[in-house]
C-alpha cells in the first residue's frame, strides 16, 4: 500500500478562493511528522507547515493549513485566499521515527490558480 | 545565502560518462539526503547520511556512490551514466536523522542531469 497518498493529480482555484489539497498516509508508527512542501515551475521544493502526529492542534504558517484528521489518517493542506503565486506543484510528504526516518512523499498535486 | 546548495544547476553529458554532483549546507545540520525526482515528478529518496555515516540507502544501481567528507558536504557521483538516469537530483538537509519526526529537511534547488 502507498504510505502517502494524494488522489487530486491537477486542481484549478480561482484567485482569491480557497483551495484543499487532499493527502491521506498510511503508517502504524505512533510518532510521525506531516509535512507540505510547494515546487513551482522554476523546480525548488519549498517547505511549507509541518504537523506532529502529537500535536493537539492543526498547524497554521500563515495562508496555509493544515486539517490533521489523526484517525482518518489525513493532512489536508488548505490555501486561503489563492494567490497566482501559488500556482505549482504541491507534496504530501510523511517521515516516520521506526522507518530510521525517511520521508516519504506523495505524487503531488498541481495546482492552478486562475485570474 | 543559500542554505542547501548544489552545483551543478545543469547538466548535459553523453551515455558511459562518469560525473559528480556536489553538495554543500550551511544550516548546520547533521543528516544530508540525495532524492531523484524523475520525469513524472516522483520524488524518491536515494541516500540519507548522518554525521558521515550512511544510513538509508535505498535501491538505486551501485553506479551511483555517494560521499560524505564530513557532515556539510554530501557529494554524489555516478558512473557509467544511462539515459534513465536523467532527472532532477535533489540534495537535502534535516537536523537529527529522524528521531524528531518534526525535523525539517530543507532542500537544494535540484541538479538537472540530462543524458543523452
Amino acid at each position: 500500500a502507498q504510505k502517502i497518498t494524494q488522489t487530486q493529480p491537477g486542481m484549478f482555484v480561482q484567485e482569491k478562493e480557497a483551495v484543499t489539497l487532499d493527502c491521506t498516509y498510511d503508517t502504524s508508527d505512533p510518532s510521525y511528522g506531516l509535512f507540505w512542501y510547494k515546487q513551482p515551475s522554476s523546480g525548488e521544493m519549498i517547505f511549507l507547515i509541518y504537523q506532529g502526529s502529537y500535536d493537539q492542534q492543526n498547524a497554521t504558517e500563515g495562508r496555509y493549513s493544515l486539517n490533521f484528521q489523526k484517525a482518518r489518517k489525513s493532512a489536508n493542506l488548505v490555501i486561503s485566499a489563492s494567490q497566482l503565486g501559488d500556482s505549482a506543484m504541491y507534496f504530501c510528504a510523511m517521515r516516520e521515527i521506526a522507518n530510521a526516518g525517511k520521508s516519504t512523499f506523495g505524487d503531488g498535486t498541481t495546482l492552478t490558480v486562475k485570474p | 545565502d543559500t542554505a542547501v546548495s548544489q552545483t551543478p544547476k545543469y547538466l548535459v553529458t553523453q551515455m558511459g560518462n562518469d560525473k559528480s554532483i556536489k553538495c554543500e549546507q550551511n544550516l548546520g545540520h547533521d543528516t544530508m539526503y540525495w532524492y531523484k525526482q524523475d520525469s513524472k515528478k516522483f520524488l524518491k529518496i536515494m541516500f540519507s547520511y548522518n554525521n558521515k555515516e550512511l544510513i538509508i540507502n535505498e535501491t538505486v544501481p551501485n553506479r551511483f556512490s555517494p560521499k560524505s567528507p564530513d557532515k556539510a558536504h554530501l557529494n554524489l557521483h555516478i558512473n557509467s551514466l544511462e539515459l534513465g538516469d536523467s532527472a532532477v537530483y535533489f540534495c537535502a538537509s534535516s537536523q537529527g536523522e529522524g528521531r524528531r519526526p518534526g525535523n525539517t529537511i530543507y532542500f537544494g534547488e535540484g541538479s538537472w542531469l540530462t543524458v543523452v
